[in-house]
This record gives structure tokens, sequence and C-alpha cells, in this order.
């Protein structure tokens, strides 16, 4: 089945530790996005990606970088984790023409759960 | 500013009962999504809405979309424990940006 995957599900890293949360689809999607989900609220978009067209949030912190090397792949590098940044990061994708209908419906990983200590 | 707003944010409700969870939002957009959140877990795709007067039912669920008034609503009929969910609708910007603005969410309760 097509799908989106994230991995870890789970992660744990210190205070100011670099980490890098990945996902990958077989959707062949052009769009990829990355949110943050903080406990009850909706999720943050922090960046997405048009193909390899890189669009930022305005208030995406700059701690926050992504990477994406190919259709498939992209990564979320946070460079040093602070107590804030404990949330799920959940990635989606999404392709605007789908079965012949102008449709940007999205599509969600599981997500991974970033506990910082 | 652009605003997605939901309400209630909470709904607690009685199995077998029927209640509607409102979508306003502040921008033009002719497509709207919802989808449901269960603790702990991402979220999950329930309803394409892609043009003015568009309804999808599936189940006990059924969502509608106004875009005249901005407007999507998800009506929930003879409700049951399994529903109970965080429910989020998002609006498409439509202005070929690729990007949504999600509504605040409706945590529901459903209570046996």
């Amino acid at each position: 089945d097509a799908m989106v995957i994230q991995n870890p599900r789970y992660q744990v890293t210190q205070f100011g530790k670099p980490v890098t949360l990945s996902c990958s689809q077989t959707l062949n999607h052009n769009v990829m996005y990355w949110y943050q989900q903080k406990s009850s609220q909706a999720p943050k978009l922090l960046f997405h990606y048009y193909d390899k067209d890189f669009n930022n949030e305005a208030d995406t912190p700059d701690n926050f970088q992504s990477r994406r090397p190919n259709t498939s792949f992209c990564f979320l590098d946070i460079r040093s984790p602070g107590l804030g940044d404990a949330a799920m990061y959940l990635c989606a994708t999404s392709s605007l023409f789908i079965a012949g209908t102008t449709n940007n419906e999205q599509f969600f990983g599981p997500g991974t759960r970033l506990t910082v200590l | 500013e652009l605003k997605v707003e939901q309400n209630p944010l909470f709904l607690s409700m009685q199995e077998g009962k029927n209640y509607t969870i409102y979508c306003n939002y502040s921008t033009t957009s002719d497509r709207l999504y919802w989808y449901r959140q269960d603790p702990g877990k991402s979220l999950e795709s329930l309803f394409v809405l892609l043009s003015n007067g568009a309804v999808k039912q599936e189940g006990r669920l059924m969502a509608s979309l106004d875009t005249k008034a901005r407007l999507s609503t998800l009506h929930i009929t003879a409700a049951v424990h399994d529903l109970s969910a965080t429910y989020f609708c998002a609006v498409d910007l439509s202005s070929g940006t690729y990007k949504y603005i999600f509504g605040t969410g409706t945590r529901l309760k459903v209570l046996a």
C-alpha cells in the first residue's frame, strides 16, 4: 500500500543535542510538509517543499531546518532542541491533481513524538 | 489575518444524540478537509469537500461546505463512543501555495 512513513516513531534527545527526523513516501507526491503539533493544539506548519522548492513559514525558528534529497524522502533537523520543542512532528504529502480532479488532499504519516530531556 | 475557527472547542454528548460541529474561515477558498485525530495518533482523513454545496457522508458523519458563507459543518448522527476523538477542519488557501490553515479543533467525547 502506498503510504507515508516516519522514523523513528519516538525520539528522546537531550537539551541542545541535534536530532534528525525522517519521512519517506511511496505516493510519488510532489509536495511534502512538516508540521509541529503540541498537546491540545492544531498542527502548525513549519515548512513545505514543492518538488525541490523550499518554503519556510515566517515564524519557523532558525533552529529548524529541512532537507529533501529526492522525491521520496524529507528530513527535519533540529539543531539545538529546547524543552519547548517537545512535540509530535507530522509529515504529510500532497499532489495537486488526483484522479483527474483538482485535489490537494494531504496524507499524513504516523508522526514522531519528540521528548527533550 | 487568516483564521479558521471551530466550535465548539469541546463537546461532551450522550450516545444516540445528534450534534453539529461548525468550521468558519475568513479567507476565500473552495476546498476544505476534515480530519480525525485520536489521542497520541496522527491525523486521519475523513472528508474532502471541493466545491460550494458539496456534501459527503460516511457512516454517522456528514460534512458539508458553503463557500459563500465560508462555513463547513460536520454533523454527527446518533453518536457512539467510538466517535470520541478530536476533529479538525483545514482550509486550502487555493492560491497556488499548497498550504492549509487548520482549525482550532473540536474535542468530542461521547458518553455511554
